[in-house]
């Protein structure tokens, strides 16, 4: 992992709870996204930042709610999930928030909703 | 369906021989990138190739790319144990509305001692 890592690591969460996942870049990145990773399913794409304000929502459910304080900071909050949200969640910075550049990947939080 | 698709879906190869996963796309392309994810972990980068590169090498990859056929192949020479991963490929797509980094299913290669 290099250079993003993101908190927990591991979740466990019911229904009703409310948690939130944590990333953090060291990259001097200015663009940070976060992705949801399903079995057998391609990454896809849920929200991107760029410079702290929100450029991209790919018709994410309310249910999860991003934010970003700064440039180095994003944050997935999460509230009244259902099972099919569990899933390993990536984060991932670049340059900027454009396709040309390389994505920087954290290790993931394996999240499941019982 | 996908912009990118990898091909094949899992790959079994003994230690030391070589391993080539294909990636086809269906919108022309700025660039192509090839990403590596050990299981349950996070995606690491491993090279980027532009639409007027035809060929890119770093180690024991290679990465070609040819854009009238829409397609690339990376290629692991003498694989080691420590190669088992899924192996992504990810373009660049104008998708509703905005440029983004598509990426396909993945390779699930392993590599046997």
């Amino acid at each position: 992992e290099t250079g993003v890592t993101q908190t927990p690591r591991h979740l466990v969460m019911g229904m009703t709870n409310k948690k939130s996942l944590k990333c953090e870049q060291h990259l001097g990145h200015n663009a940070m996204y976060w992705y949801k990773q399903s079995a057998k399913k391609p990454l896809e794409l849920m929200f991107v930042y760029s410079l702290e304000e929100r450029v991209e929502n790919n018709s994410v459910p309310s249910r999860f709610s991003p934010e970003c304080p700064n440039s180095s900071h994003l944050f997935l909050h999460l509230h009244t999930l259902q099972p099919e949200d569990s899933a390993l969640y990536l984060c991932a910075s670049s340059q900027l928030p454009l396709a040309i550049h390389e994505q920087y990947f954290g290790p993931g939080t394996r999240l499941t909703v019982t | 369906s996908q912009q990118g698709e990898e091909d094949p879906q899992a790959l079994s190869i003994q230690e030391g021989e070589n391993a080539t996963m294909n990636c086809s796309y269906k919108t022309s392309i700025n660039n192509l990138q090839w990403y590596r994810q050990n299981s349950g972990r996070g995606l690491v980068h491993l090279i980027l190739i532009r639409s007027n590169e035809r060929e890119k090498h770093s180690g024991r990859l290679r990465v070609t790319l040819d854009t009238s056929k829409k397609s690339s192949s990376l290629l692991i020479t003498a694989s080691r144990a420590a190669d088992t991963a899924s192996y992504f490929c990810a373009t660049d797509a104008w998708v509703d509305s905005s440029y983004k980094l598509i990426f396909g299913s993945g390779t699930r290669l392993l590599v046997r001692p």
